[in-house]
């Protein structure tokens, strides 16, 4: 079992690039969430899914795209990168509200 | 909207000292509270869920505790080790995840 597999690990983008951050779960479980993480800050919600073909709003998605085409995978897409999406994102999944499983993350700079 | 506050935001304590770290939340209408680990430059890794029907929950040396009515939650961690030095966060669960912004725990061999 691999657990939840995030890629890329590290990325640089310049302000407008686009990108899709990879997240990858094998436990079968139905929700999947992308978080991001300022430092010194706690994480905040992006966006989550409860299933395939069904997402939602979490506290920050401005600027963020998310799909839910199959239970395994949930990518979350930059589309016009600015110097604010400068984080480490996380994605984690979980069966229904039990015990969430987090990635080792993905830590984006945009210059 | 939830707000999620943990205290004290960094702890420093010798080997062997028992410890409690505080976690309170203002909205009570939570379905669980999660307690997690986050060691530098890593993922978080669950330690303990408690539902909102529950007290508490155990984990060898590590015990939560849950007040929904005051919207609070500690983490009891007896005997402390080097090895618990990390950041701890703790997530409510109500209509979304919210998420304190941590206490930074060093254990001082």
């Amino acid at each position: 079992n691999a657990g939840v597999t995030q890629t890329p690990k590290f990325r640089i983008l310049k302000i407008g690039q686009s990108m899709t951050l990879q997240c990858t779960q094998d436990m079968n479980h139905n929700y999947m969430y992308w978080y991001r993480q300022d430092p010194g800050m706690g994480l905040k919600l992006i966006y989550y899914s409860v299933g395939a073909g069904i997402t939602d709003k979490g506290e920050v998605p401005n600027g963020y795209n998310v799909s839910r085409s199959t239970t395994e995978d949930f990518p979350l897409r930059l589309e016009l990168a600015a110097p604010s999406q400068t984080s480490v994102y996380f994605c984690a999944s979980s069966y229904s509200t039990g015990i969430q499983y987090f990635g080792a993350g993905t830590r984006l700079s945009v210059l | 909207k939830q707000e999620v506050t943990q205290i004290p935001a960094a702890l420093s304590v010798p080997e062997g000292e028992n410890l409690v770290l505080n976690c309170s939340f203002t909205d009570s209408a939570i379905y669980n509270l999660q307690w997690f680990r986050q060691d530098p430059g890593k993922g978080l890794t669950s330690l303990l869920l408690i539902q909102s029907s529950q007290r508490e929950q155990t984990s060898g040396r590590l015990n939560a505790s849950l007040d929904k009515s005051s919207g609070r939650s500690t983490l009891y961690i007896a005997a402390s080790q080097p090895g618990d030095s990390a950041t701890y966060l703790c997530a409510v669960n109500g209509n979304q995840f919210y998420f304190g912004t941590g206490t930074s725990l060093t254990v001082i061999p």
